[in-house]
């Protein structure tokens, strides 16, 4: 079965800082992976996702995540935080033609 | 591409009135779609999965008689919550996939109902 742990329900970094947000996975097949970001009485909207190829992958607002096979990882990085960015992010494994699990999610506070 | 629409955004009723969320595929086939729950400063729980045509499946826990979910077409599902009462109260979300996308498990949301029971 699969499953997802994002370690940190709460983040805080200052403007211009580096956001790492962190996702492990657990899937018995190659997994698919996504972020999704929610902001305040919205749906999810998809940031980036990982479906085979390049194991670096970027997506809208600046954000990228590396697939890490041996670190079972797909951590969430920018390199510079902007205050646009504070909202509720959710990584998501699939085993492919099944239900997305999703992890806890981290809220991203960004400081001025 | 792949725009899910939900509607209504809010809405207000009271104790033991029924509520209609409608979930709507904008430009593709939504095969199958799902409707989440969603607790303040908690994660999406999945309440069940609806294919075009056929009952919905619901997970453990959740009352299908409370809950009713019909996908009468591959562009629109709907969810009733019947008798609300306010511990229904909550944000709902509804998700679907397309074929394209079935694949990988993709989902495209919707904006999501906050419903208020008083």
């Amino acid at each position: 079965a699969q499953s997802v742990t994002q370690l940190g329900s709460h983040v805080s970094v200052s403007e211009g800082a580096l956001v790492l947000l962190r996702c492990n996975y657990s899937s018995s097949v190659p997994p698919y992976l996504f972020w999704y970001v929610q902001y305040p009485n919205q749906g999810l909207q998809l940031l980036l996702k990982y479906t085979t190829g390049a194991t670096l992958v970027k997506g809208i607002n600046g954000f990228e995540a590396e697939f890490k096979k041996s670190e079972t990882s797909f951590h969430l990085t920018k390199p510079s935080a902007h205050m646009s960015d504070a909202a509720e992010y959710f990584c998501a494994v699939s085993e492919g033609y099944s239900t997305l699990t999703f992890g806890k999610g981290t809220m991203l506070l960004v400081s001025p | 591409g792949a725009v899910v629409s939900q509607h209504p955004s809010w809405v207000i009723c009271k104790s033991g009135t029924s509520v209609k969320i409608e979930c709507r595929s904008l430009d593709f086939q939504a095969t199958t779609m799902f409707w989440y729950r969603q607790f303040p400063k908690q994660s999406l729980m999945l309440m069940a999965t609806s294919n075009e045509g056929s009952k919905a499946t619901y997970e453990q826990g959740v009352e299908k008689d409370k809950f009713l979910i019909n996908h009468a077409s591959l562009t629109l599902s709907t969810l009733t919550v019947t008798s609300a009462h306010p511990e229904d109260s909550s944000f709902y979300i509804c998700s679907a996939t397309g074929s394209r996308a079935a694949n990988t498990g993709e989902l495209f949301f919707g904006e999501g109902s906050r419903l208020t029971v008083l």
